[in-house]
């Protein structure tokens, strides 16, 4: 597609309950990323997806995020008994080169998640 | 631990006026250096970037200035428009993938 595109835009869901958000993100990009943004604050690192190369999962912030990427195309999230903490807008983002300069990311426009 | 510190929430600049946007970083390992602006409900859209071995790069209206040696580079926006509010976020990388982030500078541009 033209650009990054995530599903849902918006999810409330109740505490307790999972959630799975979905990226897809720019044809031919072979890094994806995931960040998440809290109210007042910056993008915060999630996990790192390049190629066939294992994860960088260093950004998850506990054992109830997951993240899986089939090959070079869709990406998704799952967060496993949501918590009122995880409410924020998660990102996704991907770029054509993986590192260095010109590491440029191209983002979707979030997935906003609400839990009550 | 933060590594990108935007210390001004907001900025208000009346149109046609300068806006400079501010951005301290520590890590000495950094030297790619990004902004992105942001509308409300919509992702980042890279804006401009400037590479360690410059200290200036301009873009139309958008110049980006990096101080090495102070850590320390701003975005100068000249001059200001209405669609030009948004969040600025500043992201700096090294050697390798990961981009991190300030906490953004809101800019509002009065008419």
């Amino acid at each position: 597609g033209a650009g990054v595109s995530q599903s849902p835009s918006n999810k409330v869901t109740e505490k307790g309950k999972d959630v799975e958000l979905r990226c897809d993100p720019i044809s031919g990009h072979t890094a994806l990323y995931w960040y998440r943004q809290r109210l007042g604050q910056g993008l915060e690192f999630l996990i790192y997806f390049q190629g066939n190369s294992a994860p960088d999962k260093s950004g998850l912030p506990s054992d109830r995020f997951s993240a899986e990427r089939t090959g070079e195309s869709v990406s998704t999230l799952t967060i496993q008994r949501t918590q009122q903490e995880d409410s924020a807008v998660y990102l996704c983002a991907s770029s054509l080169l993986a590192g260095g300069s010109k590491n440029i990311q191209y983002f979707g426009a979030g997935t906003r998640l609400s839990v009550l | 631990d933060q590594q990108v510190k935007q210390n001004s929430p907001s900025l208000s600049v009346q149109e046609g006026r300068i806006s400079i946007l501010n951005c301290d970083y520590t890590n000495s390992m950094f030297d790619y250096f990004l902004w992105y602006k942001k509308y409300p409900a919509e992702g980042p859209t890279f804006l401009i970037s400037i590479s360690s071995i410059k200290d200036k790069n301009e873009d139309g209206r958008f110049t980006v200035f990096l101080n090495k040696s102070a850590k320390h580079l701003s975005l100068h926006i000249v001059p200001s428009q209405p669609g030009d509010s948004a969040v600025y976020f500043c992201a700096a990388s090294g050697n390798d993938y990961k981009l991190s982030f300030g906490a953004g500078t809101t800019v509002t541009v009065r008419a």
